[in-house]
């Protein structure tokens, strides 16, 4: 069965930590990933997706991702966390086509503090 | 504002009633999809369109829920004899095929 695990429940961290947010998948076949953001009160936004080619993706608000293929993770990272940056984060996966629908994991919330 | 709608953002019924959320997606995606989240999980996915049919709907939790698109364009989620257990949010989100999808605000139902 597809599914996405996502380690960490809550993360606070103080303004300028480095962010890192674990993802892994599993899924019979080749997926594309993505990170969607909810800010409180907002509805879900798309932070970054990897579809194929490099591996390490970039997406809005200085955020990160790796694909790693062996270890089927696509962790999320930012090098200098704000404290608006403070939301739930949700990792999420489908089939390489596309035509598929999103498999979500359970969401870490991150607190940052000033 | 062209992004998806849901209406209404709150729906406060009691237990046994029936309800009904609207979805009016991005113009012209063809792809409509309904998820539902409950507090501290991520969305999960209940069925979704291509243009007016129906191509997956075997996630529906229940013979209470269905949904439709009847013409392609808006969608309707309908629960009947409402449970306490169906308090969650429900989220709509349109794509054009192979692409990733736009969320809407999500309808808060709370089932007293």
């Amino acid at each position: 069965a597809q599914s996405v695990s996502q380690h960490n429940h809550h993360v606070i961290l103080s303004e300028a930590a480095s962010l890192e947010l674990g993802c892994n998948y599993s899924y019979g076949g080749t997926v594309n990933l993505f990170w969607y953001v909810q800010y409180p009160g907002q509805h879900l936004q798309l932070l970054l997706k990897y579809f194929s080619g490099d591996p390490l993706v970039k997406g809005i608000k200085g955020f990160e991702a790796e694909f790693i293929k062996s270890k089927f993770s696509f962790n999320l990272r930012k090098p200098s966390v704000q404290w608006s940056d403070t939301a739930e984060y949700f990792c999420a996966v489908n089939a390489l086509s596309g035509n598929t629908p999103l498999v979500f994991g359970k969401g870490t919330r991150l607190s940052v503090i000033a | 504002d062209t992004g998806v709608s849901q209406n209404p953002r709150h729906k406060i019924t009691k237990r046994g009633q029936n309800v009904t959320f609207r979805c009016d997606p991005i113009s012209e995606h063809n792809r409509l999809y309904w998820y539902r989240q409950t507090l501290g999980q991520g969305p999960e996915f209940l069925t979704y369109f291509q243009n007016e049919a129906q191509l997956e709907k075997s996630r529906l939790l229940s013979d209470r829920f269905s949904a439709e698109r009847p013409k392609g364009s808006f969608s309707t989620l309908e629960i009947q004899r409402t449970e306490q257990g169906d308090s969650a949010m429900y989220l709509c989100a349109s794509s054009r095929p192979g692409q990733t999808g736009f969320f809407g605000p999500g309808t808060r139902l709370t089932v007293l």
